[in-house]
């Protein structure tokens, strides 16, 4: 079954604690993203990676490290986790067409992080 | 001001009503725009996508792209209480060879039986 992965999908931890949150997918996407979802802002892109090696930072990407070592996986890190990164993440993935075109992004089922 | 801007709701509905749900953008370079669905504690999923202006029909659900008033609408038809969840319009362009993707803030609909 085509799918991208996330774990934990739920973790509550404490300001200044190092933690990763991982991402897989099976579909050999070259594309993969990390959203987080907050109440009245919608989805905003953290990082995004074109392919392995190749990473980029979206729209808010203070406070997150990426890295993309294999096709499948693109693990989010939170190097000094704070209370304002306390949020809903997605990861994301979707292949890219010879034109560079592509519509359909696949997404994790969601990781609810809370930082006290 | 956002570069997208959708109406969050909620939007309640007896079933069988028609349903339109609408985002409005600025930015002139989107040139694909998306309707995903999200039900509670899932990921967004595409529902339907579109890239020129017009009407894109697939079942119950039609896709309509306005871009000399830079707004899009999806509409449902036939509303089921299967329906209910958030729907989230997402629009593309193309900058620097990657295809980013701008989301609108999502409308939580609900359909009662």
């Amino acid at each position: 079954e085509a799918q991208v992965t996330q774990n934990p999908r739920y973790l509550i931890t404490v300001t200044g604690k190092k933690l990763t949150v991982t991402c897989s997918q099976n579909m050999n996407h070259e594309y993969m993203s990390w959203y987080r979802q907050d109440p009245g802002l919608g989805l905003r892109q953290i990082y995004y990676s074109m392919n392995v090696e190749v990473t980029d930072k979206g729209d808010v990407p203070e406070g997150y490290k990426v890295s993309r070592k294999e096709k499948r996986n693109f693990p989010l890190i939170l190097e000094s986790p704070s209370p304002n990164q306390t949020s809903l993440y997605f990861c994301a993935s979707r292949s890219v067409s010879g034109t560079g075109v592509s519509y359909e992004q696949y997404f994790g089922p969601g990781t609810r992080l809370t930082v006290t | 001001q956002k570069e997208v801007e959708q109406d969050p709701g909620p939007l309640s509905v007896p079933e069988g009503a028609i349903v339109s749900l609408n985002c409005t953008y600025s930015n002139s370079a989107f040139q694909y725009f998306m309707w995903y669905r999200q039900y509670s504690r899932k990921g967004p999923e595409l529902l339907m996508y579109t890239y020129s202006s017009g009407n894109k029909e697939d079942g119950r659900f039609t896709a309509q792209v306005d871009k000399s008033s830079k707004y899009i609408s999806l509409f449902i038809r036939d509303s089921q209480p299967s329906d209910s969840a958030t729907y989230l319009c997402a629009m593309s362009e193309t900058s620097g060879g990657y295809q980013k993707v701008t989301f609108g803030t999502g409308t939580k609909l609900q359909v009662i039986p």
